[in-house]
């Protein structure tokens, strides 16, 4: 069967860096997303790998390695509005999106 | 760019009713509109596939006769809960993927609450 995996909650310092993990079993593989949902509001994009190694956009970047089934992204300087449900999705080799349950980040002062 | 619009971005309504939700890509094209259902603490689960012109691919489980999805434009997808009861009151979010696209990204509608009561 298919499986996104990440975990269930973080919890880190404004200012600090966190990097949350995400691995993967489908069936075959067309890219791997990373989304941001706050609280009762729809999902957003942060970003897209398709190939091994790391893309960085701003305060975040993720990392992708298809050999090993791994992704993290990884989110610096936090600020308090970075408090939310990252979500990890594989798109399949039938161009259907997998998610995983999401992880979702709190802020701490 | 690449906005997609919901409406409602709410509905209460009584156990039997029907309701249709509507999502609007509005500065772009999408040949397919995908719909989604997220429970309280879960993820996002894929209920459907629309492509414009042509019948929905309902994901297994879900019931094509309740949930009706007409995709009559490369703008608009509807979704529409007929006799609709308590337990599917839920967070519905439709998401596009831009006509031609290079990494087939899903952009996402804000989301409709629906209650039924």
């Amino acid at each position: 069967g298919q499986n996104i995996d990440q975990p269930t909650e973080m919890t880190a310092t404004e200012g600090a860096i966190v990097q949350i993990n995400c691995t993967y079993q489908t069936s075959g593989f067309n890219g791997l997303f990373w989304y941001q949902q706050h609280a009762g509001e729809a999902p957003t994009f942060l970003s897209y790998n398709v190939l091994d190694g790391l893309e960085e956009k701003g305060r975040f970047s993720s990392f992708l390695s298809r050999s090993k089934g791994y992704s993290y992204l990884l989110l610096k300087e936090l600020q308090m509005k970075d408090s939310a449900s990252y979500l990890c999705a594989v798109m399949d080799s039938n161009y259907q999106l997998i998610w995983g349950a999401g992880t979702k980040l709190i802020i701490k002062p | 760019g690449a906005v997609v619009s919901q409406h409602p971005s709410w509905v209460i309504c009584k156990s039997g009713t029907s309701v249709k939700i509507e999502c609007r890509s509005l500065d772009f094209q999408a040949t397919t509109m995908f719909w989604y259902r997220q429970f309280p603490k879960q993820s996002l689960m894929l209920m459907a596939t629309s492509n414009e012109g042509s019948k929905a691919t309902y994901e297994q489980g879900v019931e094509k006769d309740k949930f009706l999805i007409n995709h009559a434009s490369l703008t608009l997808s509807t979704l529409t809960v007929t006799s609709a009861h308590p337990e599917d009151s839920s967070f519905y979010i439709c998401s596009a993927m831009p006509l031609g696209s290079d990494i087939n990204e899903q952009f996402f509608g804000p989301g409709t609450r629906l209650t039924v009561l």
